[in-house]
């Protein structure tokens, strides 16, 4: 199953609200979850089930969608948010990662 | 508090074989499956192999089939890596992962607890 995520790069300001989406090649349901990652470190987990919100992130994430088209959004961004975002499907294996979106100033 | 570390990394000639190893502690190592899960440098997450809890089955993504082992060893609350016959394209940094679950009533997974990383580059 392969996963496409866009945009790639995303700018914005503190205070936008952003969304980007995920594309799956073929239903997935809703076996998805989606990753923020900062230079050097491990991915942290942001939601599950499509639109789960994994305890401790904060309520300023969401996400939506099901089968083959996801989208995560972010309201209010705030400067902790400036990382990559990445989308992995967990139907079935091999898994797969999107390539990612990188926001930025 | 849980944590995964991971070790073993480092440089390698093409050809060449390396272990790698994940040390697990503040969970029931045993009672879950675990994931590996690379980054080649400036690059995107690449899902790389899986272990159920208790040794098998073990799920590879095609680039490593056959050249990578994955396994764990529930009594050292220890996950391996064995990765051998190595190209340059697998350099990266491995991540170790903890797969969990949530039923909502439906279960759904998620890697939910990862390691710092330990970078392997191969070259020569």
């Amino acid at each position: 199953i392969q996963l496409t995520q866009s945009p790639t790069f995303l700018s914005a300001s503190v205070g936008d609200t952003v969304s980007f989406t995920c594309r799956a090649s073929r239903d997935i349901l809703n076996y998805l979850a989606w990753y923020q990652q900062k230079p050097g470190k491990a991915p942290n987990l942001l939601i599950f089930a499509a639109s789960t919100l994994q305890g401790g992130v904060p309520s300023r994430f969401s996400g939506s969608g099901s089968e083959t088209e996801f989208t995560l959004t972010i309201s209010s961004l705030q400067p902790e948010d400036f990382a990559t975002y990445y989308c992995l499907q967990l139907y079935s294996f091999p898994f797969t990662f999107g390539p990612g979106t990188k926001v930025d100033f | 508090e849980v944590l995964l570390v991971e070790s073993g990394g480092g440089l390698v000639q093409p050809g060449g074989s390396l272990r790698l190893s994940c040390a697990a502690s503040g969970f029931t190592f045993k009672s879950f499956a675990m994931h590996w899960v690379r980054q080649p440098p400036g690059e995107g997450l690449e899902w790389i192999a899986s272990v159920s809890d208790v040794g098998s089955p073990t799920f590879y993504t095609d680039s490593v089939k056959g050249r990578f082992t994955v396994s764990r060893d529930n009594s050292k609350n220890t996950l391996y890596l064995q990765m051998n016959s190595l190209r340059a394209d697998d350099t990266a940094v491995y991540f170790c992962a903890k797969y969990s679950h949530s039923c909502l009533p439906l279960c759904f997974y998620y890697l939910d607890v990862w390691g710092r990383g330990t970078p392997v580059t191969v070259s020569s």
